[in-house]
């Protein structure tokens, strides 16, 4: 069965410090997502993206992140310059058209020292 | 941000018993719930989701009842398994724009053998 993949699964960097989380969408599907979960906190939107664009972007989504789609298969995720409260887990979902389930990545845990 | 919430945050069960998580919404405009199962270190599972057209969707072992007046829905599992033991989320959507998902804080589910 066709999953969602990230990678990497851990990721431990400095304060400061620039960090890509990468993520392969299930191969047919057009629209994609990160969220993250806090430790301990629910799940939060942070991006969607469809059409080689960003649809809508949550408050947590500011200037240090950015989303991109470099070819037909990645979707990734960077933030500029890590902060320590960017510490979570990442997961990625993508989804195949409009009223489809989304479907979760098994997630990379950032550690931000 | 409170739109929805889980507000037990666990669940003790006996295992071939009936297990029964809750969530209540507050954004009367969502038209799409669904949950979430989710093991430690991994993604979220899609389990079971519903159309506010509807007020009760059934799969196996789990059944999914809406309440739209009462701005409620549960999910119940029966007979509950030791394998059920997880975090559950329940997500809120609306099918239109980006069809982001809000997710309620979780709720961990403990069958006991």
């Amino acid at each position: 069965e066709p999953e969602v993949t990230q990678t990497p699964s851990h990721q431990v960097t400095q304060m400061g410090q620039e960090v890509i989380l990468r993520c392969v969408p299930i191969s047919n599907h057009l629209y994609f997502y990160w969220y993250r979960q806090i430790l301990g906190q629910k799940v939060e939107f942070l991006v969607s993206f469809y059409n080689n664009e960003i649809s809508e972007k949550s408050e947590i989504f500011d200037d240090q992140f950015s989303v991109e789609r470099p070819d037909g298969s990645n979707f990734t995720l960077k933030i500029r310059s890590t902060k320590l409260e960017d510490s979570a887990m990442y997961f990625c979902a993508s989804r195949r058209g409009q009223l489809e389930t989304q479907y979760f990545g098994p997630g990379t845990r950032l550690l931000v020292l | 941000d409170q739109q929805v919430k889980q507000n037990s945050p666990s669940l003790s069960v006996q295992e071939g018993r009936i297990s029964i998580l809750n969530c209540d919404y507050t954004n009367s405009m969502f038209d799409y719930f669904l949950w979430y199962k989710k093991y430690p270190a991994e993604g979220p599972t899609f389990l079971i989701s519903i159309s506010s057209i509807k007020d009760k969707n059934e799969d196996g072992r789990f059944t999914v009842f809406l309440n739209k007046s009462a701005k409620h829905l549960s999910l119940h599992i029966v007979p509950s398994q030791p394998g059920d033991s997880a975090v559950y989320f329940c997500a809120a959507s609306l099918t239109s724009g980006t069809y982001k998902y809000i997710f309620g804080t979780g709720t961990r589910l403990k069958v006991l053998a």
